[in-house]
């Protein structure tokens, strides 16, 4: 079974400086996606970026960038110019590409992010 | 903006009470699940559903059933709410596995 590792309960980062959470997560297979979802205090749970993992190119959207890494099964997050919007919880995730998963995620326990003013 | 509405936000109910939590989505998904979200923030999932008239339960054994009688539709009953109940439940579909889940706003439940 996959596997998703969080290793930083919680991280802080300064108003408009950069954060990078980690997450390795442990697979047989070669067909996956990866997740980074942030669920801000008392609000829906939304996802922040994807990644294929036959695609070598690193996702990014604005200001959230991926640091994928296959060989060594690391699937980072950096934050740049961080705003305090940005606090929230952040879940990693994996999912497995084949038939007969069904599709299901596999989280792993979340960093909590603060930002400071 | 949310396509998938999970009512009622919060509940408080006395113990013994039976309960529905209602998910509803207009993404036209066939899969959906329903996470229980414990107080230190993990995610387990209780159940979930390929698609009309077909659901399993998750790796979490849970009190809980669901039903998936339209597409649309995937609520979850406890039959006789316990303290233990207490918790965060997630309400989340999916398409393809490349776009991850859905998710709705959650029901807060506490059961006194």
């Amino acid at each position: 079974a996959q596997t998703v590792t969080q290793s930083q309960p919680e991280m802080s980062v300064q108003e408009a400086e950069t954060v990078t959470l980690s997450c390795t997560y442990d697979t047989s297979e070669s067909d996956y996606y990866l997740f980074w979802y942030k669920q801000p205090p008392s609000r829906q749970m939304i996802l922040v970026i994807r990644q294929e993992a036959y695609k070598q190119q690193n996702a990014t959207e604005n200001r959230f960038s991926v640091n994928f890494q296959k060989a060594a099964k690391s699937f980072s997050l950096k934050i740049s110019d961080s705003q305090l919007g940005d606090a929230a919880m952040y879940f990693c995730a994996y999912r497995s590409g084949g038939g007969g998963s069904n599709y299901k995620l596999t989280f792993g326990k979340g960093t909590l992010l603060t930002v400071n003013p | 903006e949310a396509d998938i509405y999970q009512t009622p936000r919060y509940l408080v109910i006395g113990t013994g009470k039976k309960i529905t939590l209602e998910c509803s989505q207009t993404m036209g998904h066939d899969k959906m699940y329903w996470y229980q979200q414990d107080p230190g923030m993990e995610l387990h999932l209780i159940h979930y559903s390929y698609g009309v008239n077909s659901t399993e339960k998750g790796d979490l054994s849970s009190e809980s059933t669901v039903s998936r009688i339209r597409t649309e539709h995937f609520p979850l009953t406890l039959e006789s709410a316990r303290p233990s109940h207490t918790s965060q439940y997630l309400c989340a579909s999916s398409e393809l596995p490349a776009y991850g889940y859905t998710f709705g706003s959650g029901t807060r439940l506490t059961v006194v």
